[in-house]
């Protein structure tokens, strides 16, 4: 099926310190999505973004947190400073649309952050 | 307040046997239920959805039943395999409401040989 890649795998860092977190969605998707997942508990949302836009954002969704995928590179995550609370695995995924059968999420294997 | 709810935690059963994994949702505008399934440190990946138009669907081993009266939703695996272990994730959102899926805690199944 299709891939989303995600880059690094895992990352450890200095708390305080700024952490960017790379994602290369399917290559003709619209819609790119963070989600974050605690050691044993469920994915959350993060935040989705389309046409260079960020469309909706919980409140896990930090002012610390931004998004952009500057010329339809990378999508990013960057944390700017992390905190301890951060460490997690933060998962990539993309839909090529929101409704009807085009809207299947597939997600990335993930981003193993943990600070310290 | 967990909008989407799945039981039981864990689940163990035998090679050959069928489990149930069961989920609940809150909110009425949910018209699309994705469930997913994650291997320990890998992707979760999509196995297989419904969507409210009918009150069943079927792939191969993996079923889905669903009671839009109850706000109720099942996954049945039939002839369960060693190879099915893993934690399955109920998954809910609104195509015209907020963009995003609303994950269950999940479903720890283990299929002993």
């Amino acid at each position: 099926g299709p891939k989303v890649l995600q880059i690094p795998s895992h990352q450890i860092i200095d708390m305080g310190q700024m952490v960017t977190l790379n994602c290369d969605p399917v290559s003709n998707h619209l819609y790119f999505y963070w989600y974050k997942q605690i050691l044993g508990q469920q994915m959350e949302f993060l935040v989705n973004f389309y046409n260079g836009k960020v469309m909706e954002k919980s409140k896990l969704f930090k002012d610390q947190f931004s998004v952009e995928r500057p010329d339809g590179s990378y999508f990013t995550l960057k944390i700017q400073p992390t905190a301890l609370e951060d460490s997690a695995v933060y998962f990539c995924a993309s839909s090529l649309g929101r409704t009807g059968n085009q809207d299947t999420q597939y997600f990335g294997p993930g981003t193993r952050l943990l600070v310290l | 307040q967990q909008q989407v709810r799945q039981s039981p935690q864990s689940l163990t059963v035998w090679e050959g046997e069928t489990a149930i994994l069961n989920c609940s949702y809150e909110d009425s505008t949910f018209d699309y239920f994705p469930w997913y399934w994650q291997f320990p440190r890998e992707s979760p990946a999509l196995l297989i959805a419904i969507r409210p138009v009918s009150n069943k669907k079927e792939d191969g081993r993996f079923t889905i039943f669903f009671n839009k009266r109850e706000k109720k939703l099942s996954l049945h695996i039939t002839d369960s395999q060693p190879g099915d272990s893993a934690t399955y994730f109920c998954a809910a959102s609104a195509s015209s409401g907020s963009w995003q899926l609303i994950f269950g805690s999940g479903t720890q199944l283990t299929v002993m040989p």
